[in-house]
């Protein structure tokens, strides 16, 4: 049973446009969600964050929307570059305990064309 | 550099044998994490330590063990391997006992059972 589900596995974007990675979840006690962007033969790398407090959260090129209602977040890269070419993972978190540990979806991977 | 150091980069070895990966996390960080990575999967958890105890475990066969040792560097085995067992081992620390945003991945080990 999949509780993060990232639905496209690929996404390609020109140069100078928006991306848009999206992420659905199940479980309605996830309460912290991330993004990573993995570069190939490397770990994958924390990008952004958000608390279930908030339905937005920006940094630089980079906003998460989260909406709890639809159980649905959403990361959008503008203006996207070569350089963001990459494969994102979405993850959620439960609070406390031995809960606490990430929960990931497949990932999609982006390409953004120059 | 993440600072979490996992070695050996690559590994190959047969159905049947039992392989050992280690994990040096960042330094000052207590916890590490397991997760291991198949072909068109997402992260999935198996086992965190924090400071030495088992804190949580996710999808880790029995198979499978790890332990986290005092100079908090962590290892992983892996025995009776099977060919689905091949995969991506990665390898995550946290200062804390939850890997909020700066939980931070090592490099991999790739793992081929032939």
């Amino acid at each position: 049973d999949q509780q993060v589900k990232q639905n496209s596995p690929s996404l390609s974007v020109q140069e100078g446009r928006i991306s848009i990675l999206n992420c659905d979840y199940t479980n309605s006690m996830f309460d912290y969600f991330l993004w990573y962007k993995k570069y190939p033969a490397e770990g994958p790398t924390f990008l952004i964050s958000i608390s279930s407090i908030k339905d937005k959260n920006e940094d630089g090129r980079f906003t998460v929307f989260l909406n709890k209602s639809a159980k649905h977040l959403s990361l959008h890269i503008v203006p996207s570059q070569p350089g963001d070419s990459a494969v994102y993972f979405c993850a959620a978190a439960r609070p406390g305990g031995s809960q606490g540990n990430l929960i990931f979806g497949k990932g999609t991977k982006l390409s953004v064309k120059p | 550099d993440s600072g979490v150091t996992q070695t050996p980069k690559h590994l190959i070895t047969a159905t049947g044998q039992r392989v050992t990966l280690r994990c040096s996390p960042r330094s000052g960080d207590l916890s590490v994490y397991w997760y291991q990575q198949s072909l068109d999967q997402g992260l999935q958890f198996l086992i965190q330590y924090y400071n030495g105890e088992e804190r949580a475990k996710g999808n880790i066969l029995e198979r499978f063990s790890a332990q986290q040792f005092p100079d908090l560097h962590s290892e992983l085995n892996l025995s009776s391997l099977e060919l689905g067992d091949s995969a991506l081992y990665f390898c995550a620390s946290s200062v804390g006992a939850h890997p909020t945003p700066e939980a931070f991945f090592g490099q991999g080990t790739r793992l081929t059972v032939v």
